[in-house]
C-alpha cells in the first residue's frame, strides 16, 4: 500500500542542537513537501521538492533546511533547534499536478526545551 | 502571492443543524483548484473533496462546496451535522504554482450532542 512514513513520532531537542525529520514516500510521486502546523496556523509550506536532488523554499523556510536525496527520501534539517520551532511536522507527497491531491504522513511532534 | 483565508477558527454546533464553514481566496491564476481537508484527532489531514469548476456543486461523504471564482469562495456546508464531523478542516488552494497547496488556517468544528 502505497503511503508516506515520517520518523521519528515524537522528538524532544535541546535549544541549539540539530535535529533531522526523516519521509519517505512509496507513491512514486514527485513532489515531496514538509509543512508546520501551530494552532492559529494552520498548515504553513517550509520547504518542497520536485524530484531527486531538488529543494524549493517555501512560506517559512528561515531556519530550516531540506535535503531530497532519492524520489523517495526528504529531509527537514533544524541546525540550529529554536523553541519557537516546537510544532508538529507533516510531511507529504504528491504528483505535481494542480488537481492532485496531497498523501500526508502521521507526522512528527517535535518539542525543543 | 496566492492565499487562503478561512475566516472561523472555532465552530460548535448541535448535532442536527447545518454546518457552513468559510473559504475565501485570492490568486492571479484565472483556473485555480479548490480543496477541502479534514483532520479528525491525532490524524493527518486527508482530501475531503476537490473543485476547479465555476459555480459547480461538488459533493462528498455528505458534504458539498461550490467554487464561484465571482467572490472568490468556496464555502463547505452539510444539511445536518453528525456528532462524528467533529474535526478540523482546511480549506486549500492551488492556484498560480500549481505544484503547492496553500492552506488556510483551519477550523475546528465541535459538534455536540
Amino acid at each position: 500500500e502505497a503511503a508516506v512514513t515520517q520518523s521519528p513520532r515524537n522528538k524532544v531537542a535541546v535549544t541549539g542542537g540539530k535535529v533531522t525529520l526523516s519521509c519517505n514516500q512509496t507513491n512514486n510521486h514527485n513532489n515531496m513537501y514538509w509543512y508546520r502546523q501551530d494552532t492559529g496556523h494552520g498548515l504553513r509550506l517550509i520547504h518542497y521538492s520536485y524530484g531527486a536532488g531538488s529543494t524549493e523554499k517555501g512560506d517559512i523556510p528561515d531556519g530550516y533546511k531540506a535535503s531530497r536525496p532519492s524520489q523517495e527520501n526528504f529531509s527537514l534539517i533544524l541546525e540550529l533547534a529554536t523553541p519557537s520551532q516546537t510544532s508538529v511536522y507533516f510531511c507529504a507527497s504528491g504528483p505535481g499536478q494542480a488537481n492532485s491531491d496531497y498523501t500526508f504522513g502521521s507526522g512528527t511532534r517535535l518539542l525543543v526545551i | 502571492g496566492d492565499s487562503v483565508t478561512q475566516t472561523e477558527g472555532l465552530v460548535t454546533l448541535t448535532e442536527g443543524l447545518p454546518v457552513m464553514l468559510n473559504c475565501t481566496y485570492q490568486t492571479i491564476y484565472s483556473n485555480p483548484f479548490l480543496f477541502w481537508y479534514v483532520q479528525h484527532l491525532n490524524e493527518s489531514p486527508r482530501l475531503l473533496l476537490k473543485s476547479f469548476t465555476d459555480n459547480k456543486r461538488t459533493e462528498h461523504q455528505g458534504f458539498h462546496a461550490t467554487l464561484h471564482k465571482s467572490s472568490s469562495s468556496f464555502h463547505l456546508q452539510k444539511s445536518s451535522a453528525q456528532l462524528s464531523d467533529s474535526a478540523l478542516y482546511y480549506c486549500a488552494l492551488s492556484g498560480s504554482n500549481y505544484n503547492v497547496l496553500y492552506f488556510g488556517s483551519g477550523t475546528k468544528l465541535t459538534v455536540e450532542p
